[in-house]
């Protein structure tokens, strides 16, 4: 099946530093990829909709300065939290969907990557 | 709005099946998922259920969808201590701007006990 990779799977960083996440669909082209982030005993909370060469869709309450989506080509897209601080710790998770085919309304998600900002 | 609603946690024996139950509000979903989440991890896919169809069987998993009652269920036969995860329930919709989103529920544990 399709596979999606994201990285890194761990960062821990300083307050006010910036990172980046890569989100690789490794199999297939994504004309769409999603982000999500986790609270801790809670369910996956979209962030935003990014379309290969143009800009994310924000959802409400999600500051689009403070988290940058790049979706450059079709197989990549990354979320940069910038300076960063303890409150932005969370686990982000992306996923990636095919734009045609069976797997059209199919899904996939990548591993995710857990942010610790100390 | 959209909402989609699991019980928290389940506990079964090895050997058992487990059932996964799920309700969702918006008639007009088209796809259904169950997906996998182990400690630590992402989510895995473990399998998708079209709203036109009111079962979908795939080894030791079987999906039911009540579309009437907006009820979804997994079950999981001869449930294994490597089933232990969190098990997410979502659906997603085709409208507009939001074409593809995911809408998922808070996950039920489910605990295999040896």
């Amino acid at each position: 099946g399709a596979v999606v990779s994201q990285h890194p799977s761990w960062v821990i960083c300083k307050s006010g530093t910036s990172v980046k996440i890569e989100c690789r669909s490794l199999d297939f082209q994504a004309t769409t990829m999603f982000w999500y982030r986790q609270f801790p005993k809670q369910s996956l909370m979209l962030m935003a909709t990014s379309n290969e060469g143009s800009k994310a869709t924000y959802e409400q309450g999600v500051e689009k300065d403070k988290f940058l989506i790049n979706h450059a080509s079709l197989t990549l897209s990354t979320l940069t939290v910038t300076s960063a601080h303890p409150e932005d710790s969370s686990f982000y998770i992306c996923s990636a969907r095919g734009g045609t085919g069976a797997n059209t309304g199919e899904l996939f998600f990548g591993e995710g990557s857990r942010l610790t900002v100390l | 709005g959209e909402d989609v609603e699991q019980s928290l946690f389940l506990s079964v024996r090895e050997g058992d099946s487990s059932v996964i139950n799920c309700t969702y509000t918006d008639s007009s979903s088209t796809y259904l998922y169950w997906y996998k989440q182990e400690p630590g991890a992402g989510l895995q896919l473990l399998t998708y259920i079209f709203s036109n169809m009111d079962m979908k069987q795939d080894q030791r998993l079987t999906v039911l969808l009540n579309k009437k009652d907006k009820h979804l269920s997994l079950r999981i036969a001869d449930t294994q201590t490597g089933d232990s995860a969190i098990y997410f329930c979502a659906e997603t919709m085709n409208y507009g701007g939001s074409q593809g989103n995911l809408i998922f529920g808070k996950g039920t544990k489910l605990s295999v006990k040896p």
